[in-house]
C-alpha cells in the first residue's frame, strides 16, 4: 500500500510554455503533498507544502507565480511550470504523507518524479 | 538554517562487504530520521527510519544508529549486493514536519 504516482514521468517542452505535472496517492488520502526539486548530482530541496483545500506553502526563493500548486482533492495534487525556461529543466519529486495508522510515524511516500527538459 | 549533511560523497565497496554511510545533523529538535535509496532517475525508497527516543534500529542487513550526543546518523548495510548500488540519503523530520534532507552518498558495489 501508501503508493504515489506522477504523471508525466518525463516531459520535454519548449521555452516559455507551461508544463502540469500531476502527483497522486493511490491508495490513500493524503492533506499534505509535498514538491521538492531535484537538480542532477544533487540532494532533494523542498519547493513547497501543498493542503488539500488550501493554498500552498512555498519554500523561500521559489517563485509562487512561476510554481502554481493545486491540491483539489485528497488523492491529487499538481504542479504547473508556467513559462518554463532551460534553467527550469530539472527532476521533479512530490510525496504524500499518509495519515496515521497507514504508516510509521510522519512518513512521506514518495512519487517516481518527473523529469523536465526546457529546450 | 538547519541543515543535514554527509561526510562522503562516494563509497566504493567490494561486494559481500559491510557498508556503512553516514550522515551529520545540526537541528537538535528533529525527532524522526529516516535513511532513503535512490536510483538513477528514480524516486526516493524509503530503506529504514528511527525516532529520537532510540539509538538503535535494525531492518532486513540495514541498521541505522543515532548518536545523538554528537548528532550523527548512519546506515549500515550488511553483505552489500550490487543492487544496493545508488544514492543514499538521509533525511530529517523537523519540528515543522518537513523533511530536510542530507547532500547524499552515492553507493558503488564493485562484484
Amino acid at each position: 500500500g501508501a503508493v504515489v504516482s506522477q504523471h508525466p514521468s518525463w516531459v520535454i517542452c519548449k521555452s516559455g510554455t507551461s508544463v502540469k505535472i500531476e502527483c497522486r496517492s493511490l491508495d490513500f488520502q493524503a492533506t499534505t503533498m509535498f514538491w521538492y526539486r531535484q537538480f542532477p548530482k544533487q540532494s532533494l530541496m523542498l519547493m513547497a507544502t501543498s493542503n488539500e483545500g488550501s493554498k500552498a506553502t512555498y519554500e523561500q526563493g521559489v517563485e509562487k507565480d512561476k510554481f502554481l500548486i493545486n491540491h483539489a482533492s485528497l488523492t491529487l495534487s499538481t504542479l504547473t511550470v508556467t513559462s518554463a525556461h532551460p534553467e527550469d529543466s530539472s527532476f521533479y519529486i512530490c510525496s504524500a504523507r499518509a495519515p496515521t495508522g497507514v504508516s510509521s510515524y510522519n512518513e512521506q511516500f514518495f512519487g517516481p518524479g518527473t523529469r523536465l527538459t526546457v529546450l | 538554517g538547519e541543515s543535514v549533511g554527509l561526510h562522503l560523497p562516494t563509497l566504493s565497496v567490494q561486494e559481500g562487504d559491510n557498508s556503512i554511510i553516514n550522515c551529520a545533523y545540526s537541528n537538535s529538535a528533529s525527532d524522526y530520521f529516516i535513511w532513503y535509496k535512490q536510483e538513477s532517475g528514480k524516486g526516493p525508497q524509503f530503506i529504514i527510519d528511527i525516532r529520537s527516543n532510540m539509538d538503535k534500529r535494525q531492518g532486513q542487513r540495514v541498521t541505522v544508529l543515532l548518536n545523538k550526543t554528537v548528532k550523527h546518523l548512519s546506515l549500515q548495510i550488511a553483505a552489500t549486493q550490487p543492487g544496493d548500488s545508488a544514492v543514499y540519503f538521509c533525511a530529517e523530520n523537523n519540528a515543522g514536519n518537513m523533511l530536510t534532507f542530507g547532500g547524499g552518498t552515492r553507493l558503488m558495489v564493485k562484484p
